[in-house]
């Protein structure tokens, strides 16, 4: 079975300080995807990244980076030198390449993120 | 500009007045569906179409229906609402319906069902 733990509920951290947020997948297939969405006190959902099972390379953008480890099923989100308006909650998710419902998305619980000034 | 849109985004209903919660998308994408998101069970998905007339039922269908009558529109009807579908209702679209195609999601639609 599908299923995506974000083990972290609540993180506080204080400004410029860098934080990583924990990501462990499950799946037996062996084509997957795995996205982080953000959602800000607003509400709305907010894309980040998507990775693909084949590819395990690190991805940097800007203060934001991602670690993919296949071995460990994990898929880790740091943000260096937080800022405040980094403060929301952030999903992990899992889609798998030919799942039976279409491109469902598998979610984590969210880790909400509060960084202050 | 591309993107995913709901209406209305606040809505407070009394028990049994059915009810629709429209979406569109400007992006031509083939595949949409319905997630709703409660505290301490995460995001759940109700309902997706794979094309137009193409619909199915996602994980918590029950008291939801849908359509697909253009590519564009994705209607939620809730036939007789009752308060456990208070929650926050997104949509949400991407190309393709396999699992490589990143969902883009509307603003989200908050419902209380009273």
């Amino acid at each position: 079975a599908q299923k995506v733990t974000q083990a972290q509920t609540e993180i506080s951290v204080v400004e410029k300080e860098d934080v990583t947020l924990d990501c462990v997948y499950e799946t037996r297939d062996t084509t997957y995807y795995l996205f982080w969405y953000k959602q800000p006190p607003s509400g709305e959902l907010v894309f980040l990244i998507r990775r693909n099972s084949f590819d395990e390379q690190n991805e940097i953008s800007g203060r934001y980076s991602w670690n993919f480890q296949k071995s460990t099923s994990s898929f880790n989100f740091t943000i260096t030198a937080s800022q405040v308006v980094d403060s929301a909650v952030y999903f992990c998710a899992l889609s798998e390449a030919f799942g039976n419902q279409g491109g469902k998305l598998i979610f984590g619980q969210g880790t909400e993120l509060s960084v202050k000034p | 500009e591309a993107q995913v849109t709901q209406n209305p985004r606040y809505l407070i209903t009394v028990t049994g007045k059915k009810l629709t919660v429209t979406c569109s998308q400007n992006m031509n994408h083939e595949y949409m569906s319905w997630y709703r998101q409660d505290p301490g069970l995460g995001l759940r998905q109700i309902y997706y179409s794979m094309n137009v007339e193409v619909t199915d039922k996602g994980d918590v269908p029950e008291g939801y229906k849908v359509s697909r009558k253009e590519k564009r529109n994705f209607p939620l009807i809730l036939e007789s609402p009752s308060p456990n579908q208070t929650s926050l209702y997104f949509c949400a679209s991407s190309l393709g319906e396999r699992g490589q195609e990143t969902q883009y999601f509307g603003p989200g639609t908050r419902l209380l069902v009273l």
